[in-house]
C-alpha cells in the first residue's frame, strides 16, 4: 500500500493521559498536514510541515499538542493530558511540492475516544 | 464567517439520478477548489481538483466554480448506491485547505 499510513487507527485512553499517533506519508511528499475531524464536521487545520519545518500552526493546537516531523519523512502527534473535547478523528494528509497547491491524499485517520 | 459553508443534507436520491452538491465560499481571491468524497470511518478520498473559474468532468463527476457567485459545485450523472458517502467541498489558501461540513448522499436502489 503506497497511500498515506496512520497508527493507530483507534485509540481509546483516559482522561488525563497523553497520546502519540504517528503518519506515514506517501513516499517522496514533502508537505504534510495534520487536520481533526469531529462527527458531522468537515476537517479542520492543525497543522502543517514542508520537510521537517513547522510552517504552520492553527490556534486550534494548544499548548498540549505538539507535532514534529523529524528528517521529513513520518510525522508524530502528541496530545498531552488528555480531555474529552478531544476526541475526534486525526486526520494526516500529504501532497508532492509544486506550484501552489498540489492534490492532498489523506490517511484513514486516528479515532481517538477519551474516557 | 467560515470560510466554505455547505449545506449538511443528508440528501436522499434514487438510482440513475443526477445529484448536484453545492458549496459556497467566502474569499473571492481562493483560486483552488476540490472535492473529496468520504467514507463512513474513513479518511477524505480525492474526487476533484480544479484552477480557478469553469468545468472539470472526470467520468459521472463534473465540478463547476463560479467565481463571480463565489460557489462550487460537484454534478453526479447516473448515480449508484455506490456513491453513497459524505462529500466535502474544500478551498486551499496559503498551506491550508479549508473544508466544508461535508453533504451526506444516500442513493437508494
Amino acid at each position: 500500500d503506497t497511500g498515506v499510513s496512520q497508527n493507530p487507527r483507534h485509540k481509546i485512553t483516559k482522561r488525563g493521559q497523553n497520546v502519540t499517533f504517528r503518519c506515514d506519508p506517501i513516499s517522496e511528499h514533502n508537505r504534510l498536514y495534520w487536520y481533526r475531524q469531529t462527527l458531522g464536521q468537515g476537517p479542520e487545520f492543525l497543522t502543517y510541515f514542508q520537510n521537517e519545518a513547522q510552517l504552520e500552526k492553527s490556534r486550534l493546537l494548544s499548548d498540549r499538542f505538539s507535532a514534529e516531523r523529524p528528517k521529513g519523512s513520518f510525522s508524530t502527534l502528541e496530545i498531552q493530558r488528555t480531555e474529552q473535547g478531544d476526541s475526534a478523528m486525526y486526520l494526516c494528509a500529504s501532497s508532492p511540492s509544486g506550484q501552489g497547491p498540489t492534490e492532498a491524499f489523506f490517511g484513514q485517520g486516528t479515532r481517538l475516544t477519551v474516557v | 464567517q467560515k470560510e466554505v459553508e455547505q449545506d449538511p443534507g443528508p440528501l436522499s436520491v434514487p438510482e440513475g439520478a443526477i445529484v448536484s452538491l453545492n458549496c459556497t465560499y467566502s474569499n473571492s481571491a481562493f483560486q483552488y477548489f476540490m472535492w473529496y468524497r468520504q467514507y463512513s470511518r474513513k479518511g477524505p478520498e480525492l474526487l476533484m481538483y480544479t484552477y480557478s473559474s469553469g468545468n472539470k468532468e472526470d467520468g459521472r463527476f463534473t465540478a463547476q466554480v463560479d467565481k463571480s457567485s463565489k460557489y462550487i459545485s460537484l454534478f453526479i450523472r447516473d448515480s449508484q448506491p455506490s456513491d453513497s458517502a459524505t462529500y466535502l467541498c474544500a478551498v486551499y489558501n496559503f498551506n491550508k485547505f479549508y473544508f466544508g461540513s461535508g453533504t451526506k448522499l444516500n442513493v437508494k436502489p
